[in-house]
């Protein structure tokens, strides 16, 4: 079945650590995403990529850095500069024209 | 900016109730506007999508009708169910960037 897979489920990071989630799509989407969720809240874009190669900052990237050197692949890196990490992130892709977004199942992250 | 606005929760209803959660944006141009629901624990589905004026998406019950005059793109649901208690969040899509959510609305289902 297509579909996006982010792993793991549950991460926890330690003071100063970098950690990277995962997001892997095999619907042949050339859009991902990556967001942030914080209870009670709408959904915050932390980054996109339209196309391999190539990514762009959202509107809250300061402490987080990606990755495109897959079409299938969008790691996120949550770097010890981001001082409130703790939170839902879900990963996206979509397809060309007005395809829907179709979303991961989520990392959660916590801060031991 | 673009932005979506949503009515604030909980929303707490009886089983076979009546459903509406107001959505209403900003944006320039003319935005796809979507619909999405979110299950304890787990990513955004999408239930249903509407890409221009006057279009009605639909999809397991729920309805949403793209209003442009009004800027408005409301939820409704003619009789809930336990198994709707999720959060809906409405969201728009100028096709330049990304998604912009609402902040989402807690539906409570009680039996």
């Amino acid at each position: 079945d297509g579909g996006i897979t982010q792993s793991p489920k549950y991460l926890f990071r330690k003071e100063g650590q970098n950690v990277t989630l995962s997001c892997e799509q095999n619907l042949n989407h050339d859009a991902m995403y990556w967001y942030r969720q914080d209870p009670g809240q709408g959904l915050r874009l932390i980054y996109y990529s339209q196309i391999v190669n190539d990514f762009q900052k959202g509107d809250i990237a300061e402490g987080y850095s990606v990755s495109r050197e897959k079409k299938e692949s969008f790691p996120l890196t949550v770097t010890s500069a981001q001082k409130n990490p703790t939170a839902f992130y879900l990963c996206a892709s979509s397809g060309t024209g007005d395809q829907p977004q179709h979303f991961g199942d989520g990392t959660r992250l916590s801060i031991l | 900016g673009d932005s979506v606005t949503q009515m604030e929760g909980p929303v707490t209803l009886s089983e076979e109730a009546f459903l509406t959660i107001n959505c209403t944006y900003t944006a320039t141009g003319y935005p796809s506007l979507f619909w999405y629901v979110q299950y304890p624990g787990e990513g955004l589905q999408l239930l249903l999508k509407a890409t221009k004026a006057d279009d009605k998406g639909s999809n397991k019950g729920f309805e949403a009708t793209y209003r442009k005059e009004t800027t408005s793109f409301h939820l409704e649901k003619g009789s809930v169910q336990v198994s709707d208690s999720a959060v809906y969040f409405c969201a728009l899509d100028t096709g330049r960037r990304a998604l912009t959510f609402g902040s989402g609305t807690r539906l409570q289902v009680q039996p």
